[in-house]
């Protein structure tokens, strides 16, 4: 069974610009978690989908937001970018409550400029 | 406010030898505790979790303990090999959202 995707890998982008992460999650789950990760943070969270609905949502500005479509695929999006958006950006997927199944993708490297 | 702590950024034993990691909360209300594993350049996978109706979990050669008065979990792994050194972060739920640690990033030197 596939697992969790996210696309693209790496992004290179400059400061000012928006960026779309996409994350599909493995078949059959309803929740798609996303994270920042950055050295000395660990995982921060962003914000919980389920069902096309945002469930819970983290403690970042407003310029990050997310949605998710009817096939469960969700996707994030960073306006105007800030050098300190640098991250590893992680979706996680998991049937309905993130406590069983929880999966995560590999990531959305983004580097901005 | 960090609500799950793993104050050791980093750790090194030698192979054969026992592993120990550690994480505190301060949530009583967590009632879910998770560890994963993260090596560079991948998502983190799931490796061990332990329910708060629990105070040890074990699979294979690692052992998750709850302490629930003490607020503190910790992550035993023996026997330690190389192939272990990574980054493990420990995670804590209470509904719908996890709370993560900062990791430890074990070595496990050959």
């Amino acid at each position: 069974k596939a697992g969790v995707t996210q696309t693209p890998r790496y992004l290179i982008k400059t400061r000012g610009q928006q960026v779309t992460l996409s994350c599909s999650p493995i078949s059959g789950h309803r929740s798609v978690s996303w994270y920042q990760q950055t050295p000395g943070q660990g995982l921060q969270f962003l914000f919980e989908y389920f069902s096309e609905t945002q469930r819970n949502k983290g403690n970042f500005p407003g310029r990050f937001s997310g949605r998710q479509f009817s096939n469960s695929r969700s996707e994030m999006n960073v306006s105007t970018l800030e050098l300190g958006d640098s991250a590893l950006y992680l979706c996680a997927s998991s049937p309905g409550t993130p406590n069983y199944g929880y999966t995560f993708g590999s990531g959305t490297r983004l580097t901005v400029v | 406010d960090q609500q799950v702590k793993q104050n050791s950024p980093s750790l090194s034993v030698q192979e054969g030898r026992i592993s120990i990691l550690n994480c505190d909360y301060t949530n009583s209300m967590f009632d879910y505790f998770l560890w994963y594993k993260k090596y560079p350049a991948e998502g983190p996978t799931f490796l061990i979790s332990i329910s708060s109706i629990k105070d040890k979990n074990e699979d294979g050669r690692f052992t998750v303990f709850l302490n629930k008065s003490a607020k503190h979990l910790s992550l035993h792994i023996v026997p330690s090999q190389p192939g272990d050194s990574a980054v493990y972060f420990c995670a804590a739920s209470s509904g719908n959202q996890f709370y993560f640690g900062t990791g430890t990033s074990l070595t496990v030197i050959p």
